[in-house]
């Protein structure tokens, strides 16, 4: 079965620095990733994805995530954190082995704080 | 503008009293699901739908019940909710189904507390 496990449910950092979250996925067959980020009061909303192809994926808001098969990770990273940024992300995984049902399957979520 | 509208968005009810949480979207998505999110659980899928009259359950169908017989539409029904449906939830609708790397498209969500 597939899984994602996202490290740190809570993460804070400074405004300009680095933001790392982490997500390590389990999967059997090569996995498509995404991360979600949910702002207070709103749905979720996509910030990037990896299907194949190149492994460093860029996404909205200045946000990237490489993937890295070896470690089956996926981490989001962010080299300047804004106050904007304060929300909760989620990495998910297609689910590939329930058949074409599009279902994500996703981690616990990092609810990630900028401090001033 | 392309969205997914979810109502109401937030909702107090008694235990056992049926209550429909409406689900809305103007992209011609065939594919659409129901999650629910709890704290540290993430979101579970409740049931979701292929398409028209084509539902199946998810990984927490327990206590719901779905239809779709509109394209657009995908109301969840709580036939007789309890407390343990206290949750915060979230519709999503996407392109045709089988395209597992498309992007998924989120309700703002229906906070709902069953007393």
């Amino acid at each position: 079965a597939q899984s994602v496990t996202q490290l740190g449910s809570h993460v804070s950092v400074s405004e300009g620095a680095l933001v790392l979250l982490r997500c390590n996925y389990s999967s059997s067959v090569p996995p498509y990733l995404f991360w979600y980020v949910q702002y207070p009061n709103q749905g979720l909303q996509l910030l990037l994805k990896y299907t194949t192809g190149a492994t460093l994926v860029k996404g909205i808001n200045g946000f990237e995530a490489e993937f890295k098969k070896s470690e089956t990770s996926f981490h989001l990273t962010k080299p300047s954190a804004h106050m904007s940024d304060a929300a909760e992300y989620f990495c998910a995984v297609s689910d590939l082995m329930g058949g074409a049902t599009n279902k994500l399957i996703f981690g616990t979520g990092t609810l990630l704080a900028v401090q001033p | 503008e392309a969205q997914v509208t979810q109502n109401p968005r937030y909702l107090i009810t008694v235990t056992g009293k049926k209550l429909t949480v409406t689900c809305s979207q103007n992209m011609n998505h065939e594919y659409m699901s129901w999650y629910r999110q709890d704290p540290g659980l993430g979101l579970r899928q409740i049931y979701y739908s292929m398409n028209v009259e084509v539902t199946d359950k998810g990984d927490v169908p327990e206590g719901y019940k779905v239809s779709r017989k509109e394209k657009r539409n995908f109301p969840l029904i709580l036939e007789s909710p309890s407390p343990n449906q206290t949750s915060l939830y979230f519709c999503a609708s996407s392109r045709p189904t089988g395209v597992l790397t498309d992007t998924q498209y989120f309700g703002p969500g229906t906070r709902l507390t069953v007393l």
